[in-house]
Formats: C-alpha cells, structure tokens, sequence
C-alpha cells in the first residue's frame, strides 16, 4: 500500500469543466510533485514543491495550476483542458528536494479522461 | 541524445530464466541512480537503489559502471510476477531533478 494517496482514481471531465486532483502524504517529506504520464512513455515532470514553495514549474501550460495548502497536501486543479491532457497523474514525494539518494514515493495515480 | 537511454523491449524471457538490462546515461555528474518497477496502469516503485559498490537484494543484483555511465539490473530465477516496465532513474547533483528513461518491459512467460 501507498504512503502517498491520491484521489479521485479516476476523472472524466469536460474541456469546459474545473476540477481538482488531490495528493495526501504523512511521512513528514518536504518536497512534493506532480508527474503526468502517457500510455507507453515515462512520467513527465510538471511541478515540485519544496516546503511549501513552488521551486519548479516545467513550462507546464496554465490551465493545471498546482497548489500546496500545507506540507502534507498538495492539489493540482484543473481548467479547460484539452483531450491531448488526458494522462495518468501521479503524485509522488520524497524527504528533500534535489539530496543526493532522494527516493520517490508515488501515488496510484488519477487516471483522467478529458472529452 | 536523451538523458537516459534504455532498450523498451519487450524482453520475453521463460519462468526461471536470467535477464539483464542496462541502462545508459549522458550526464557524468550524475550521481544517484535507481531502478524503479511499474506495473500496468499503476505507479512505479522503488525496486532499489543503485551503488558503486554494486549491490543485491535477493534475485536483483544492481550495478553501476560509472567509467562507460551506465547501470545494470539482472534478475535471476525469474517470476511470472516480475512481468512489468522496468524504469532506469538518474538524479545528478548540478540539477534538481530526477530524470526517468523510458523504460524496459518484461514479459515472463510460463
């Protein structure tokens, strides 16, 4: 089982509607992200958190716009997406940003559909 | 030439047999190294870290050759249960990223 949890599983939404993936960890790790994933190719990164702080945003259009309400949350809402976002989104978090041995801990993933 | 390269297979390999992977990398600063598992249509998993020394964990032996930069996963014995996409990851200490390849999928078969 996951330390990481994220919710919904799964999301079906319009190019008009807005919603919110969530990523929930306890482990105390200070650094948190968001990956996207198509069928058949590796995670993508999109945005790292690290305590609290945006440090990183992979040139990742507008219409997801992460947030980090506290050290163990962090959301990625979304906005008018198009079909090509859809992908597996994965969470993952680690203890520190950028230290040497870092592992990731990923979520299972919000599969999401856009139509 | 990509950060991380790896072989996407498939490897089809019998139960029981013996498969080797590598996995090759650009940057020489790179300094951490990992071998991530992913299931289909799951997260991938820490499978293990990857050292100098080299290093074992049970049927999975890990190495590192840091002259020709490239990494290594052999596993023995295989399972059915080892059927996955096998994800080579490298982290470096002049970024903060860790960068992913695009992965090595098994297929055991009985």
């Amino acid at each position: 089982d996951t330390e990481v949890t994220q919710t919904p599983k799964h999301l079906v939404m319009g190019m008009t509607n807005k919603k919110s993936l969530k990523c929930e960890q306890h482990m105390g790790h200070r650094a948190m992200y968001w990956y996207k994933q198509k069928a058949k190719k590796p995670p993508e990164l999109m945005f790292v958190y690290s305590y609290e702080k945006l440090s990183i945003n992979e040139s990742v259009p507008s219409r997801f716009s992460p947030e980090c309400p506290n050290s163990s949350l962090l959301n990625l809402h979304l906005h008018a997406l198009q079909p090509e976002d859809s992908a597996l989104y994965l969470c993952a978090s680690s203890q520190e940003q950028g230290r040497l041995g870092e592992k990731l801990f990923f979520g299972s993933g919000t599969q999401l559909s856009v139509l | 030439r990509k950060e991380v390269e790896q072989d996407p297979g498939p490897f089809n390999v019998p139960e029981g047999a013996t498969v080797a992977f590598n996995c090759t990398y650009s940057n020489s600063a790179s300094q951490s190294f990992f071998w991530y598992r992913q299931d289909c249509r799951k997260e991938p998993k820490l499978l293990m870290s990857v050292y100098s020394s080299g290093n074992e964990d049970g049927r999975f032996t890990a190495q590192l050759n840091r002259a020709s930069q490239y990494i290594s996963l052999l596993i023995r014995d295989s399972k059915l249960s080892d059927s996955a996409t096998y994800l080579c990851v490298v982290a470096s200490y002049n970024t903060d990223k860790l960068i992913f390849g695009t992965g090595t999928r098994l297929q055991v078969f009985p």
